[in-house]
């Protein structure tokens, strides 16, 4: 199985201020078709998860463009430029290159 | 509107059975590839199934494998997730999720619903 790992576990910020967040795959999620299958979701408080980034870099309809994501192979990043109360909640990477699909563990974004 | 809306939870002894729906609107659901994801209380995201659009393939977690069995009808609309052998570790919240075109990522998901495993 591919094993994700974020990093890291808790992100504290302060409101307008930029935040990042690490995504590691213990394999290349580099598709032959030159797609990362990497993705990004945020599980605000009480709600579902919601798709932010899909294919690694690609945001998702009505994300902000303050939010990025960028990398390749088994290193990536989710960027916020600057952190919104919206953006407080568990953000999750996902890789979908293979069976079983697997989440990295998650990192909390928590307002200072 | 897009939507995903989950239904059939509820508290069951372990070794009970459970048939979760997830019906779809707003879409052509018969389109997507579907998924079942869970997330027992306090904990991160785990897959746990998908089908294919048209039921030919598909795939489990080893943890429900042989027990947990995913089909779908696509002239309702609906997803289905049924759960024998129930074990005290499958507690979660089972969310269902759509597989957007050419995305690879989940780009619906239901609201959740909630599957509670005890004596």
């Amino acid at each position: 199985d591919i094993v994700m790992t974020q990093s890291p576990l808790s992100l504290p910020v302060t409101p307008g201020e930029p935040a990042s967040i690490s995504c590691r795959s213990s394999q290349s999620l580099l598709h032959s078709n030159g797609y990362n299958y990497l993705s990004w979701y945020l599980q605000k408080p009480g709600q579902s998860p919601q798709l932010l980034i899909y294919l690694g870099s690609n945001r998702a309809p009505g994300v902000p463009d303050r939010i990025s994501g960028n990398g390749s192979g088994t290193d990536f990043t989710l960027k916020i430029s600057r952190v919104e109360a919206e953006d407080v909640g568990v953000h999750y990477c996902m890789q979908a290159l293979q069976i079983p699909l697997t989440f990295g563990g998650g990192t909390k974004v928590e307002i200072k | 509107e897009v939507q995903l809306v989950e239904s059939g939870g509820g508290l069951v002894q372990p070794g009970g059975s459970l048939r979760l729906s997830c019906e779809a609107s707003g879409f052509t659901f018969s389109s997507y590839w579907m998924y079942w994801v869970r997330q027992a209380p306090g904990k991160g995201l785990v897959w746990v199934s998908r089908i294919n659009s048209d039921e030919s393939s598909r795939s489990y977690a080893d943890s429900v494998k042989g027990r947990f069995t995913i089909t779908r009808d696509n002239a309702k609309n609906t997803l289905y997730l049924q759960m024998n052998s129930l074990r005290v570790e499958d507690t979660a919240v089972y969310y269902c999720a759509r597989d957007g075109l050419r995305k690879n990522a989940f780009d619906i998901w239901g609201q959740g619903t909630t599957v509670t495993v005890s004596s």
